[in-house]
């Protein structure tokens, strides 16, 4: 049971946009700032998304990212084949006082 | 370009200690937090912990009796040791680099991972 909720399983068709959620407590989102990270099959996580909103170099402006309370969001406009992939939410846990991950959300492009 | 490689027995026995390395490309590891991360098949991302160069360490609570990470300088390489592994700690391994940015940081740069195996 991960700390930080995220649904299991997202689809949606080439071209659309799909949100992926991510929620937390006070401990962890609600005091500290969300990552996004992609991880393509066979392959190493990437960070797409740090400081709940910004983009790192180089990552398409079709990612974006928002915080509201102990919740957070990714939203992926667009959609393309190539963004298959399983996405995790991270962030500080002042309680637990470690890095905690959500348990992925496995996305599918029709 | 920073790049980071783990390196290491890709099979350990029950009970003994799992060593990794983690060696650092294009950049110095005297600066920034690196850090520890695994993921066991078909599962989710699971936070070891991280050290900076002073010495300053948070691993996870999880772990922490068995944990040590390390660092030698003069390779550009830091290191992983968990002790008294079972067949719950077979998990690919990766190596991340851990940038602060204000009041919080992420995981910019990885390695490739490494996969260990915990079996007699």
């Amino acid at each position: 049971q991960s700390v930080l909720t995220q649904p299991p399983s997202i689809s949606e068709a080439p071209g659309q946009r799909v949100t992926i959620s991510c929620s937390g407590s006070t401990s962890n989102i609600g005091d500290n700032a969300v990552n996004w990270y992609q991880q393509l099959p066979g392959k190493a996580p990437k960070l797409l998304i740090y400081y709940d909103d910004l983009l790192p170099s180089g990552v398409s402006d079709r990612f974006s990212g928002s915080k509201s309370g102990t919740s957070a969001s990714l939203a992926i406009s667009g959609l393309q084949s190539e963004d298959e992939a399983d996405y995790y939410c991270a962030a500080w846990d002042d309680s637990l006082n470690e890095e905690v991950f959500g348990g992925g959300t496995k996305l599918t492009v029709l | 370009q920073l790049q980071l490689q783990e390196s290491g027995p890709g099979l350990v026995k029950p009970s003994e200690t799992l060593s990794l390395t983690c060696s650092v490309s294009g950049g110095s590891i005297s600066t920034y937090y690196w850090s520890w991360i695994r993921q066991a098949a078909g599962k989710g991302l699971e936070w070891i912990g991280r050290f900076y160069i002073t010495g300053s360490t948070n691993y996870n609570p999880s772990l922490k009796s068995r944990v040590t990470m390390s660092v030698d300088t003069s390779k550009n390489h830091f290191s992983l040791k968990l002790s008294s592994v079972t067949a719950a700690d077979t998990a690919v391994y990766y190596c991340a680099r851990y940038t602060h940015y204000y009041d919080s940081g992420y995981f910019d740069y990885w390695g490739q991972g490494i996969l260990v195996t915990v079996s007699s």
